[in-house]
């Protein structure tokens, strides 16, 4: 079954540090988003991804993110300066149709950052 | 403002024993979808109900939505150990496509 797959599983960096996560969304799907979800609290919609743009943004996406579909399979998440409270772990997902349409999303097993 | 809220926070029943799970929000939602995850791992799309839908069915779970009281619940019968997860709703609010999370319900299972 296809699936979403993200690397690294986990990455620990030091404060300040550039950190890359990467997902392959399931190939026949148009629509990408990362989410990140702090230990214990909820998760939380950071960026959506469409036709090559961002399509919606939440307020952490300031701008020390930056995502990237560099070449129409992988699709990234860049942290260009990372904060202690960037700790987190960050779930790829995509959908083949919009949310308010058949809506569901697949996600990844998540990338979990841990800055020093 | 949390747009979805599930309570409880944390459910502990014996196996076999049906687990039920609440969901409020507060805006108008378009859909409203309940995900699994398993403890550090990714999440799973489990059922979505449509703002004119009252109950759907999927298996051993059953939703319905109460779109007056802005509020769904998730019913799991005959449980098992392997529904030991987190459920979380989330919704999909009218003019825009992104999924909003609730703060999730801790099902265990007791063999």
């Amino acid at each position: 079954e296809p699936e979403v797959t993200q690397t690294p599983s986990h990455q620990v960096t030091q404060m300040g540090q550039e950190v890359i996560l990467r997902c392959v969304p399931i190939s026949n799907h148009l629509y990408f988003y990362w989410y990140r979800q702090i230990l214990g609290q909820k998760v939380e919609f950071l960026v959506s991804f469409y036709n090559n743009e961002i399509s919606e943004k939440s307020e952490i996406f300031d701008d020390q993110f930056s995502v990237e579909r560099p070449d129409g399979s992988n699709f990234t998440l860049k942290i260009r300066s990372t904060k202690l409270e960037d700790s987190a772990m960050y779930f790829c997902a995509s959908g083949r149709a919009l949310p308010s349409n058949t809506g569901e999303l697949f996600f990844g097993e998540g990338s979990r950052l841990t800055v020093l | 403002s949390q747009q979805g809220e599930e309570d409880p926070q944390a459910l502990s029943i014996q196996e076999g024993e049906n687990a039920t799970m609440n969901c409020s929000y507060k805006t108008s939602i378009n859909n409203l979808q309940w995900y699994r995850q398993n403890s550090g791992r990714g999440l799973v799309h489990l059922i979505l109900i449509r703002s004119n839908e009252r109950e759907k069915h999927s298996g051993r779970l059953r939703v319905t939505l109460d779109t007056s009281k802005k509020s769904s619940s998730l019913l799991i019968t005959a449980s098992r150990a392997a529904d030991t997860a987190s459920y979380f709703c989330a919704t999909i609010n009218f003019g825009n496509e992104k999924l909003t999370f609730g703060t999730g319900t801790r099902l265990t299972i007791i063999p």
